[in-house]
């Protein structure tokens, strides 16, 4: 299977800070991205959809200007929360998809903002 | 819209026994099913999927599911628990492979020695 990672795995940060997520897809072109967040105890939801090179579509309920999304190449893709609250703490889990279209997904970041 | 169904937010079986963990979905063209693991603290490992073809699916570690498009169903099973299968299980669908993942509310296993 391919290879995804994620950086960092845990974060702990104050409230009012920025946090960014690096997910990269290490041995194939991930045209596109789907980010996934988990409360505690709770199942995945989808966040957001970004294809390379465009802008990000939102899930209903998810503040793009608070969960910014780069999707500026083939490998590569962040998520920055913007001026995080203790509610945003969740585990967040990006998963690319490229041809022959298979879903992969990266191993997660906790997130615990103080 | 694709939704999907896990009966039973927990399930406790003894160690040696039979896992079943129900499953069933909604889906308006042909799904594209799967079944997760997931570790404390950990991320989703694939256990198994189905797309097209035969309909019973078998995954790692033993675990098969069968698809059943009459009963909308995709349960998964698997013959003997083991401890380390205790972990919690999600099910998931999605309409084909470039699109995003529906899941379930997942249903944690427990094995009892």
């Amino acid at each position: 299977g391919a290879v995804v990672s994620q950086h960092p795995s845990w974060v702990i940060c104050k409230s009012g800070t920025s946090v960014k997520i690096e997910c990269r897809s290490l041995d194939f072109q991930a045209t596109t991205m789907f980010w996934y967040r988990q409360f505690p105890k709770q199942s995945l939801m989808l966040m957001a959809t970004s294809n390379e090179g465009s802008k990000a579509t939102y899930e209903q309920g998810v503040e793009k200007d608070k969960f910014l999304i780069n999707h500026a190449s083939l490998t590569l893709s962040t998520l920055t929360v913007t001026s995080a609250h203790p509610e945003d703490s969740s585990f967040y889990i990006c998963s690319p998809t490229g041809y022959p279209y298979e879903q992969y997904f990266g191993p997660g970041t906790r997130l615990t903002v103080t | 819209a694709q939704s999907v169904t896990q009966l039973g937010s927990h399930v406790s079986v003894s160690e040696g026994a039979l896992v079943l963990l129900r499953c069933n979905y909604s889906s308006s063209v042909p799904p594209y099913l799967f079944w997760y693991v997931q570790y404390p603290n950990q991320g989703l490992q694939l256990l198994l999927k189905y797309t097209t073809g035969a309909t019973l699916v078998k995954g790692i570690n033993g675990f098969e599911a069968e698809f059943k498009k009459s009963e909308t169903s995709f349960h998964l099973t698997k013959p003997s628990a083991h401890m380390s299968d205790a972990a919690e299980y999600f099910c998931a669908v999605s309409e084909r492979g470039n699109t995003p993942l529906v899941f379930g509310k997942g249903t944690r296993l427990s094995v009892i020695a």
